[in-house]
């Protein structure tokens, strides 16, 4: 597709529930990045995707969060047992490259997953 | 941990010139990046200066980079109504793949 891609745009639900975000990346980029966007904050690093692969998980908050990423494409944020902390938008981009063998590593955003736990 | 620091909130009027400043702790910063956000949309790419430069510039885009102060700045020429944004500063360090990115600064421009 022309860019990132995330569904659904908006999501309400009850706490105690799961989510699963969607992210589609643009074709062809093989890093994926998941970031969470809180009311008033700059964006956190949720976790990396090189491939299939996750090399840095360091950013999910809690093992309520997982993700995966199925050929080296698609992406899933899962979240288990959702809090009213999980509120936030959820941001999803991605990169030709993770850029650390030379070049920036520009990453493209898509317009993100507004979550609401009530 | 890393830290980007940046003022929330800068209102001028159109035809000024803005200045956004941002503020990092990373000493192995290896690129640094400004991002516009439209109200619904995504982030948006709008500059990065590699650590090794102090200054870029882009059209109405000016960035300076004071490696020393770990300071960063963006400058905005002329601005115009359709500027009204936030902006985020944002670094990369040495290393990682992850941008570690400022709040934002909400930049609003009066006609």
């Amino acid at each position: 597709g022309a860019g990132v891609s995330q569904s659904p745009s908006n999501k309400v639900t009850e706490k105690g529930k799961d989510v699963e975000l969607r992210c589609d990346p643009i074709s062809g980029h093989t890093a994926l990045y998941w970031y969470r966007q809180s009311l008033g904050q700059g964006l956190e690093f949720l976790i990396y995707f090189q491939g299939n692969s996750a090399p840095d998980k360091s950013g999910l908050p809690s093992d309520r969060f997982s993700a995966e990423r199925t050929g080296g494409s698609v992406s899933t944020l899962t979240i288990q047992r959702t809090q009213q902390e999980d509120s936030a938008v959820y941001l999803c981009a991605s990169s030709r490259t993770s850029g650390t063998s030379g070049g920036h590593g520009e990453q493209f955003f898509g317009p993100g997953t507004r979550l609401t736990v009530l | 941990g890393e830290d980007v620091e940046q003022s929330l909130f800068l209102s001028v009027r159109e035809g000024d010139s803005s200045v956004i400043n941002c503020t990092y702790t990373d000493s192995s910063s290896t690129y640094l990046y400004w991002y516009k956000q439209e109200p619904g949309a995504g982030l948006q790419l709008l500059t990065y200066i590699f650590s090794n430069m102090d200054m870029k510039q882009d059209q109405r885009l000016t960035v300076l980079l004071n490696k020393k102060d770990k300071h960063l700045s963006l400058r905005i020429a002329d601005t115009q109504t359709g500027d009204s944004a936030i902006y985020f500063c944002a670094e990369r360090g040495t290393g990682r793949r992850a941008l570690t990115f400022g709040s934002g600064t909400r930049l609003q421009v009066q006609p």
